[in-house]
């Protein structure tokens, strides 16, 4: 059973430019979580989703910033219009559900140049 | 809001000794606390969590101990090694509210040989 599965694992944008990163949950989860790492800060929640749902976006921006997770596929969060302050690590986890532990993928390493 | 404390941010010890790495939360009323691994440019791995109700959790070398009247945790490294170098990461799940947990910083610690 392969774990959460995060691509690409390293992202170089520049500035206006969009960045889409993806989340594979382990197999049987439906429950993903996407959270953000700043250098020298803890994560950071930014948004909780089930198929086809957003339950819970109270930690992502309000602009540039979107998610998804689909019947079919990935779960991709998107950001538009880059900017330098957006470079961070970005990690997805997911969980068989709320109560269940989640589990993190390996993180995409987004650098805006 | 919950916040979450870890101290020391970072530590550097010789092999073999026996550390203890400490985490502080502000709301007792939680529903249980997890301990990560993480290790440079990767993702998170779970090393214990202790529900609510417990006082301690052990695997191998590891000991994490749960005081919520006093708001706090503490993991114990048992006779370390330079392959247990990594950032540790505290998060706390609140009891009530939604199933996303609040990050400490995080101790890096260091091993030498």
């Amino acid at each position: 059973n392969a774990g959460v599965m995060q691509n690409p694992r390293h992202l170089v944008r520049r500035r206006g430019q969009e960045a889409r990163l993806r989340c594979s949950p382990m197999k049987g989860h439906s429950h993903v979580y996407w959270y953000r790492q700043l250098p020298e800060e803890g994560l950071k929640f930014m948004v909780y989703l089930q198929k086809e749902n957003i339950i819970d976006e109270s930690g992502m921006p309000k602009e540039r910033f979107s998610a998804e997770f689909p019947k079919e596929g990935p779960s991709i969060l998107r950001i538009q219009q880059v900017v330098r302050g957006d470079s961070a690590a970005y990690f997805c986890a997911s969980s068989k559900s709320e109560e269940e532990t989640q589990y993190f993928g390996p993180g995409t390493r987004l650098l805006v140049l | 809001k919950q916040e979450v404390t870890q101290i020391p941010a970072a530590l550097s010890v010789p092999e073999g000794e026996n550390l203890v790495l400490n985490c502080s939360f502000t709301d007792s009323a939680i529903y249980n606390l997890q301990w990560f691994r993480q290790d440079p440019g990767k993702g998170l791995t779970s090393l214990l969590l202790i529900q609510s109700s417990q006082r301690e959790q052990t695997s191998g070398r590891l000991n994490a101990s749960l005081d919520k009247s006093s708001g706090r945790s503490t993991l114990y490294i048992a006779a370390s090694q330079p392959g247990d170098s990594a950032t540790y990461l505290c998060a706390v799940l609140v009891s009530g509210g939604s199933y996303i947990p609040t990050f400490g910083r995080g101790t890096s610690l260091i091993v030498h040989p």
